[in-house]
């Protein structure tokens, strides 16, 4: 498998405009997860998915943002309209239900899109 | 009080040594406890995980959970210039996992 699948890798675009951010989970995993990433923040939860249905979405920061999940195999995270703070790295991860001693939900991540908006 | 504290460094440590990175938290719920490791310009991926308390060991790498203390650390033996990372803490909740901000590491040569 590619592992997890995300496009662009490098977004930069001007305020006001609109960006959307793709992500293919690895085939198989039930469990859909978009983060972002920042020095002063870390890594944050905005929202995630079981079997393409948003379960929690409390960590999406505005309006802005929205997400959606058509299908197993495809993930979108859009942010309309764009502002400097929102320039960050996001993250696709996936994870599918483990039995055992194993992490439930051990995550894999994609190779992230660097947002830049200026 | 957040629910997952961690030292953002940088920890610079020459090689061969002895690394402990450490993680502190508030949630008596968090069951499983996870060392992400992240190279620069890369996602995280998981090193190790440990289900509630005590001590596992995976080549030079030693991660060990005191849920008593809400405290937990993972140990780098014989570190090498290739152990140079970011690692991050993690914990799950429920189907959540809440992760540290990371410790940057760098091992010298």
């Amino acid at each position: 498998d590619a592992g997890v699948i995300q496009s662009p890798r490098h977004e930069v675009t001007e305020m006001g405009q609109e960006v959307t951010l793709r992500c293919k989970p690895i085939s198989g995993h039930d469990y859909l997860f978009w983060y972002r990433q920042t020095m002063m923040r870390g890594l944050e939860l905005l929202i995630y998915f079981n079997n393409n249905v948003p379960i929690d979405d409390s960590g999406m920061p505005e309006d802005r943002f929205s997400a959606k999940m058509p299908n197993a195999s495809f993930s979108t995270l859009k942010i309309q309209p764009s502002e400097p703070r929102d320039s960050a790295v996001y993250f696709c991860a996936s994870s599918f239900m483990a039995g055992g001693t194993s992490p439930p939900y051990e995550q894999y991540f994609g190779p992230g899109t660097r947002l830049t908006v200026t | 009080q957040k629910e997952v504290e961690q030292d953002p460094g940088p920890l610079s440590v020459p090689e061969g040594a002895i690394v402990s990175l450490n993680c502190t938290y508030s949630n008596s719920a968090f069951q499983y406890f996870m060392w992400y490791r992240q190279y620069s310009r890369k996602g995280p991926e998981l090193l190790m995980y440990t289900y509630s308390s005590g001590n596992k060991e995976d080549g030079r790498f030693t991660a060990q959970v005191d849920k008593s203390s809400k405290y937990i650390s993972l140990f780098i033996r014989d570190s090498q210039p290739s152990d140079s990372a970011t690692y991050l803490c993690a914990m799950s909740k429920d189907d959540k996992i809440i992760f540290g901000k990371g410790t940057r590491l760098h091992i010298l040569p």
